[in-house]
C-alpha cells in the first residue's frame, strides 16, 4: 500500500485561510477525501471527489487537486473548525489509506 | 438516513480475541459497503479492511490479515469485526463507516465514508 503525507499542524487566526495539503504517488490516478474529526467524535466527511461538498458541509471548506497533492482549504476559519483533518484514498485494487493527519489549531 | 450503532467497550487480555458489532438501521446491510477503521489513542486513523462490491469480497489491510475477520448477519442487519491475537498495541477506538446511497451515485468506487458508528474502545491490558 501507499502512504499519504500531510503536515502534522496547521495554525490559523480566526478569519484567515487555512490549507492542508496531501501528498501521494497515487493521487493523480484516484480521488480524495477528506474528513473532519472532533475529540471524541466519530470523522466527518468535508470533501469527496476531491473538490466537492457534500451537503450541509459550509461553503468555506474547498478542496483542490495539483498532481500529486490535494489541498483542503478553510475559508474564513471559525473557532468550530479546531480539529484533526485526515485525507483518505484508495488504490485500484479497492484498498484504503488515511493520510497522516493535520490538527488544526484556531489561535 | 444509515444509523450505525456499535457495541459497547470491552477489556481484553493479551492473546485474546474480540468482537465488535455494528447494527444497522434506516437500510438493510445487504445495501451497504461495511468497513472498519481504527484509531489508537492520540493517533490517526487506519483502515482495517471492508467490503468490496466489484469482486464481492471483503478485503483487508495487509498489516490485519490472518488476524482479522469481518462477517455480516443479513438476519439482523448486523456486521461484525473480529480481531485475535490481542496485543497491547491494538488498543483502539473501533469504528465501522459506510457509504449512503445517495453519496454512492456521486463519487465512482472506492467510496467515501459518510456514515461512521460512534466508535468502541477496545482495551488490551495484562
Amino acid at each position: 500500500s501507499y502512504e499519504l503525507t500531510q503536515p502534522p499542524s496547521v495554525s490559523v487566526s480566526p478569519g484567515q485561510t487555512a490549507r492542508i495539503t496531501c501528498s501521494g504517488d497515487a493521487l493523480p490516478k484516484q480521488y480524495a477525501y477528506w474528513y473532519q474529526q472532533k475529540p471524541g467524535q466519530a470523522p466527518v466527511l468535508v470533501i469527496y471527489k476531491d473538490i466537492e461538498r457534500p451537503s450541509g458541509i459550509p461553503e468555506r471548506f474547498s478542496g483542490s487537486s495539483s498532481g500529486t497533492t490535494v489541498t483542503l482549504t478553510i475559508s474564513g476559519v471559525q473557532a468550530e473548525d479546531e480539529a484533526d483533518y485526515y485525507c483518505q484514498s484508495a488504490d485500484s485494487s479497492g484498498t484504503y489509506v488515511f493520510g497522516t493527519g493535520s490538527k488544526v489549531t484556531v489561535l | 438516513q444509515v444509523q450505525l450503532v456499535q457495541s459497547g467497550a470491552e477489556v481484553k487480555r493479551p492473546g485474546a480475541s474480540v468482537k465488535v458489532s455494528c447494527k444497522v438501521s434506516g437500510y438493510t446491510l445487504t445495501e451497504l459497503s461495511m468497513h472498519w477503521v481504527r484509531q489508537a489513542p492520540g493517533k490517526g486513523l487506519e483502515w482495517m479492511g471492508g467490503f468490496d462490491p466489484e469482486n464481492g469480497e471483503t478485503i483487508y489491510a495487509q498489516k490485519f490479515q490472518g488476524r482479522v475477520t469481518m462477517t455480516e448477519d443479513y438476519s439482523t442487519d448486523t456486521a461484525y469485526m473480529e480481531l485475535s491475537s490481542l496485543r497491547s498495541e491494538d488498543t483502539a477506538v473501533y469504528f465501522c463507516a459506510t457509504v449512503g446511497r445517495e453519496m454512492a451515485t456521486l463519487t465512482p468506487h472506492p467510496w467515501p465514508f459518510d456514515y461512521w458508528g460512534q466508535g468502541t474502545l477496545v482495551t488490551v491490558s495484562s
